[in-house]
């Protein structure tokens, strides 16, 4: 079976560009979480997705937005690109809203110059 | 305000020596609690989780971990250690069924295993 999938693995972008990034959950998962890795740190929590509604958002500016579509899949997308934007940004999905397992993709590796 | 506390961000122990990696949270609600091991260039794989139920939680990889409410701790342990066990342990906490998606992680501390 698939696990999660996310894609690019890497990218490089300049100050101020715009990035989307993508994961497709497992087969039959109905939530999907978006967090970030900055290098040497936990990951921090950026949204949560279920049934293609946003059920949390953590601590991050309005230049984050992400959504899910009609397959479950998600897209990350941040605006106006900072240096500090630079990290390891995760996928996780789950079978649904409560608190089981998230299954983490390998990660998109986002490089801001 | 709901956090994770991981003591220590670098153990290093000798292969078959015991593993002790600490984890503390703080909540005034009742927490679900993970452990996760990331290698490097990887994402996250779960470990162990406890939700309700049986207090000593037993995971992948023969380790094993205890909610203990009154010490607010959620320690992992592995009674010998493998070279292979080597990568970083994330401590996750979240609260609340409907807050199921959204994972609290603590700092991580990276484990050495020493030949």
């Amino acid at each position: 079976d698939a696990g999660v999938t996310q894609s690019p693995t890497h990218l490089i972008k300049t100050r101020g560009q715009h990035v989307t990034l993508r994961c497709s959950p497992i087969s039959g998962h109905k939530s999907v979480s978006w967090y970030q890795q900055v290098l040497g740190q936990g990951p921090q929590f950026i949204f949560q997705y279920y049934e293609k509604e946003e059920r949390g958002r953590g601590n991050f500016p309005d230049r984050f937005s992400a959504r899910q579509f009609p397959n479950y899949s998600s897209e990350l997308n941040v605006n106006a690109l900072l240096l500090g934007d630079s990290a390891l940004y995760l996928c996780a999905s789950s079978v649904g809203q409560g608190p089981y397992e998230q299954y983490f993709g390998p990660g998109t590796r986002l490089t801001v110059t | 305000a709901q956090s994770v506390t991981q003591l220590g961000s670098h153990v290093s122990v000798s292969e078959g020596a015991l593993v002790l990696l600490r984890c503390n949270y703080s909540s005034s609600v009742p927490p679900y609690l993970f452990w996760y091991v990331q290698y490097p260039n990887q994402g996250l794989q779960l470990l162990l989780k406890y939700t309700t139920g049986a207090t000593l939680v037993k995971g992948i990889n023969g380790f094993e971990a205890e909610f203990k409410k009154s010490e607010t701790s959620f320690h992992l342990t592995k009674p010998s250690a493998h070279m292979s066990d080597a990568a970083e342990y994330f401590c996750a906490v979240t609260f609340g069924y409907n807050q199921g998606g959204k994972l609290i992680f603590g700092q991580g501390t990276e484990l050495s295993v020493k030949p």
